[in-house]
């Protein structure tokens, strides 16, 4: 089956701690994207990646981090600097990225908790 | 104004019902438009692509209105696996050709039986 997958399903973070978010597609997309969406609210960009080995600060990108080393692949990591974690983390793929009329598909998401 | 905005709801209709809900955006460079559900505690899914002409699936009918820059969503003959929300996407440029998507904050429609 071709899709995005995310684990884990829910993650816990104690105070301090940086934790790691996967991401995988087997969809053959250049582009692949973190979201973060907070009760209420809309989806906010995290950070997104256009192609192997190059990655773009989104709209929130304080306190995170990724890489892009293989192009099935986008972890992202929380670092202890966010100081509000706690929120659902979805990550999204596209086929080029950063078309004008290209959809985004999503990945089932991670559920982030602070201890 | 804020970029993308929706009324949250809730829409609380009966089974059968025609339902519509409407969008505004504020940047009017805006070039593409989506209609995403998303159920409770799960991932956004596309529901539907936004013509400049109009576009239709089955129940659901979606239109754009540049001039006043809102989009809207009509679902007719409304059923209970429609409970849902609906979010308003729109795309913006987002620096060296590149375009990202602001997404509203959804419209929650519950369906009643």
């Amino acid at each position: 089956d071709g899709g995005i997958t995310q684990s884990p399903k829910y993650l816990f973070r104690k105070e301090g701690q940086n934790v790691t978010l996967s991401c995988e597609q087997n969809l053959n997309h250049d582009a692949m994207y973190w979201y973060r969406q907070d009760p209420g609210q809309g989806l906010r960009l995290i950070y997104y990646s256009q192609i192997v080995n190059d990655f773009q600060k989104g709209d929130i990108a304080e306190g995170y981090s990724v890489s892009r080393e293989k192009k099935e692949s986008f972890p992202l990591t929380v670092t202890s600097a966010q100081k509000n974690p706690t929120a659902f983390y979805l990550c999204a793929s596209s086929i080029r990225g950063g078309q004008t009329q290209e959809t985004q598909y999503f990945g089932p998401g991670t559920r982030l908790l602070v201890l | 104004r804020k970029e993308v905005e929706q009324d949250p709801g809730p829409f609380n209709v009966p089974e059968g019902a025609t339902v519509a809900f409407n969008c505004t955006y504020s940047n009017s460079a805006s070039q593409s438009f989506f209609w995403y559900r998303q159920d409770c505690r799960k991932e956004p899914k596309l529901l539907m692509s936004v013509y400049s002409s109009g576009n239709e699936d089955g129940r659901f009918t979606a239109q754009l209105n540049r001039a006043s820059q809102y989009i809207s969503l009509l679902i007719r003959d409304s059923k209970l696996s429609d409970s849902a929300t609906y979010l308003c996407v729109v795309n913006r440029y987002s620096g060296a050709g590149s375009y990202q998507l602001t997404f509203g904050k959804g419209t929650k429609l519950s369906v009643i039986p």
